[in-house]
């Protein structure tokens, strides 16, 4: 199965900062990538999917890019309420697999 | 707006078996692939199984294949997963989500606990 290895474990930042995620994928997933938001003791909630495309309702600082094995979410003005856990996934095969998660706390 | 809630969780021993549901509105159920996704306490999220829309296509992770099965109800927008032969490593909040074009999961449920423990 494919391995996605997300850096850092946890990002310390200030509201206003600019937040960069990076996921790295075993082999490549082309562009079947997603990312989701996790707050605590929620759901998560789909962000980002095909790398790129924002999901219905997810604002605009919120941008995706990468193909292949190299993907990032960048978070370009961080907002209060996006302090949480972000993930990658990727379906570009079966089965489908989660990274490990980064955090991102408020500094 | 769509909604998915889940129920069916619960406390059983090793071993045991449990049925979860997946009721689901604000959508035409029978057009989307669903999926189960879950998180052990503490941990990261794992997927689980997937249907498609019809239920002609079933999937599901090494680590529950043999045990659990993946099935749905479209005249009442309901979709299960039967779990047997309960294991420890089986604790975890399983959350129902729809299975976009079966490669992201796009609409969550609030997710249901399950506790396998003697």
């Amino acid at each position: 199965e494919i391995v996605l290895t997300q850096s850092p474990a946890t990002l310390s930042l200030s509201p206003g900062e600019r937040a960069t995620l990076s996921c790295r994928a075993s082999q490549s997933v082309a562009s079947y990538l997603a990312w989701y938001q996790q707050k605590l003791g929620q759901a998560p909630r789909l962000l980002l999917y095909d790398a790129s495309n924002r999901a219905t309702g997810i604002p605009a600082r919120f941008s995706g890019s990468g193909s292949g094995t190299d993907f990032t979410l960048t978070i370009s003005d961080l907002e209060p309420e996006d302090f949480a856990i972000y993930y990658c996934q990727q379906r570009v095969n079966w089965p489908p697999t989660f990274g490990q998660g980064t955090k991102v706390e408020i500094k | 707006e769509v909604q998915l809630l889940e129920s069916g969780g619960g406390l059983v021993q090793p071993g045991g078996s449990l049925r979860l549901s997946c009721a689901a509105s604000g959508f035409t159920f029978s057009s989307y692939a669903m999926t189960w996704v879950r998180q052990a306490p503490g941990e990261g999220l794992k997927w689980v199984s997937a249907i498609s829309g019809n239920a002609g296509s079933i999937y599901y992770a090494d680590s529950v294949k043999g045990r659990f099965t993946i099935s749905r109800d479209n005249s009442k927008n309901t979709l299960f997963l039967q779990m047997t032969d309960l294991r420890a490593e089986d604790t975890a909040i399983y959350y129902c989500a729809n299975f976009l074009r079966l490669r992201f999961f796009d609409s969550w449920g609030q997710g249901t606990l399950v506790t396998v423990s003697s």
